[in-house]
């Protein structure tokens, strides 16, 4: 076990609709990052933050966004959904800020979205 | 943004035969990290190298990172059934505010 939850575990729904994945990150952990993982694409960052700030920012499309609260769990909106943006999402938490140094990522177990 | 290249995408081998992945950015990393995911699972971490020219050993596998700091390698030796799954490799090449970029992984299977 990671430390690091993930809800919910599975997510159907329709093209155009808009989804909430939340995560809660391992307990001391200041960073949360977000990847989405589509078959045979690896794991594509999204965006990290960091005690509240992001921190970094990847390809992460218009329509997705994402906040890091004061207790530090993070939300991951994605809006008007593709078919596309099926995938499996994870989260990852560590320790430090990142930079030119990451400290190892803890992921949790993802959260697999399905757009139909 | 910069990538990290990893190779092979798949590696097919007969159990107790050795497999190595390989992992190349353009640019020099400031350390590379190495994750495990099983199939159906989440990626873990293996092991973060940082000195040019450093070797890490963890039983059978052994992680390396290039001299200049642009490539590295994992190895697995004598491979046995649990060693399935995704190897990623993990680095920063674009520096501090591109987070850190995961090569595509490489799929191995084991052939019993």
């Amino acid at each position: 076990d990671s430390g690091v939850t993930q809800t919910p575990k599975h997510l159907i729904t329709a093209t155009g609709q808009r989804v909430t994945l939340r995560c809660s990150p391992r307990s001391g952990d200041l960073s949360v990052y977000w990847y989405q993982q589509s078959l045979d694409q690896g794991l594509q960052f999204l965006i990290q933050y960091y005690n509240g700030e992001e921190r970094a920012k990847g390809n992460i499309l218009e329509r997705f966004s994402a906040q890091q609260f004061p207790d530090l769990h993070s939300e991951l909106n994605l809006s008007s959904l593709e078919l596309g943006d099926s995938a499996l999402y994870f989260c990852a938490s560590s320790v430090e800020e990142g930079g030119l140094l990451h400290s190892p990522l803890h992921f949790g177990n993802g959260t697999r979205l399905t757009v139909t | 943004g910069q990538q990290v290249m990893q190779i092979p995408q798949y590696q097919h081998v007969q159990e107790g035969e050795d497999f190595t992945t390989y992992c190349n950015s353009s640019t020099t990393l400031s350390n590379i990290q190495w994750y495990k995911q099983r199939p159906g699972g989440h990626p873990v971490f293996l092991i973060q190298l940082v000195k040019s020219g450093e070797v890490k050993k963890q039983k059978r596998l052994t992680f390396q990172f290039g001299e200049a700091k642009k490539n590295s390698s994992l190895h697995i030796t004598a491979t046995q059934t649990t060693d399935v799954g995704t190897y990623f490799c993990a680095g920063n090449p674009g520096g501090g505010a591109d987070g850190l970029t995961f090569g595509k992984g490489t799929h191995l299977i084991i052939q019993p």
